[in-house]
């Protein structure tokens, strides 16, 4: 079965800084769907970045992108000026050409510091 | 449009009683997942529909679940009898396309406490 992996169960940045948020996954497909999604202290997740495994190019999302490693299944989300709404959890998933496995990792809180 | 919508977004009740928690999905939306949320496990699919039918319901723990889609814009997901182990934080979601691939909308979800 995949899983996600993130290995940081808390960070934090200061307001205006870039902080790195690492997941890794585990799986012996070749085409796949990688996404981040935040959970505000709202609770409602919110989709954050969305990357296709075929698609070489990093998505990016405005002051959001993504360092994707496909060979070291990594998958890792820079938050550029980063900014006190961004506080809250972030949810690295994975989703399978079928749609047949889709699995959310442990996710990682993050801070922002004023 | 006003988003999934989900009620209620607190229950608490005792240990035995039956609960029953509804989502709406957005208008259009094709298919529609039931997730819950705890601590100890993170993120969990129960159950997920496309076209009103259950597609995948094998995250469902236990008989005492049950979910229904009767049409496309209603679906309730019910415990029956509540244990306090299914206190959990349970989400509704909705997505235009078949599976969750694209994009996920997620309701605010429905807090549940069992006493």
């Amino acid at each position: 079965a995949q899983t996600v992996t993130q290995s940081q169960p808390e960070m934090s940045v200061q307001e205006a800084e870039t902080v790195t948020l690492s997941c890794t996954y585990d799986t012996s497909e070749s085409d796949y769907y990688l996404f981040w999604y935040k959970q505000p202290p709202s609770r409602q997740m919110i989709l954050v970045i969305r990357q296709e495994a075929y698609k070489q190019q990093n998505a990016t999302e405005n002051r959001f992108s993504v360092n994707f490693q496909k060979a070291a299944k990594s998958f890792s989300l820079k938050i550029s000026d980063s900014q006190l709404g961004d506080a809250a959890m972030y949810f690295c998933a994975y989703g399978d050409n079928y749609g047949q496995n889709f699995v959310f990792g442990p996710g990682t809180r993050l801070s922002v510091l004023p | 449009d006003a988003g999934v919508i989900q009620s209620p977004r607190h229950e608490v009740t005792e240990m035995g009683q039956e609960v029953t928690l509804r989502c709406k999905p957005i208008s259009g939306h094709n298919s529609l997942f039931w997730y819950r949320q705890t601590m100890m496990r993170g993120l969990e699919l129960l159950i997920y529909f496309n076209n009103n039918v259950p597609i995948d319901d094998s995250g469902m723990p236990e008989d005492r679940f049950s979910a229904k889609m009767p049409n496309a814009s209603f679906s309730t997901l019910k415990i029956q009898p509540s244990e306090p182990r299914d206190s959990a934080v349970y989400f509704c979601a909705s997505s235009p396309a078949p599976g969750p691939n694209e994009k996920l909308f997620f309701g605010s979800g429905t807090q549940l406490s069992v006493l």
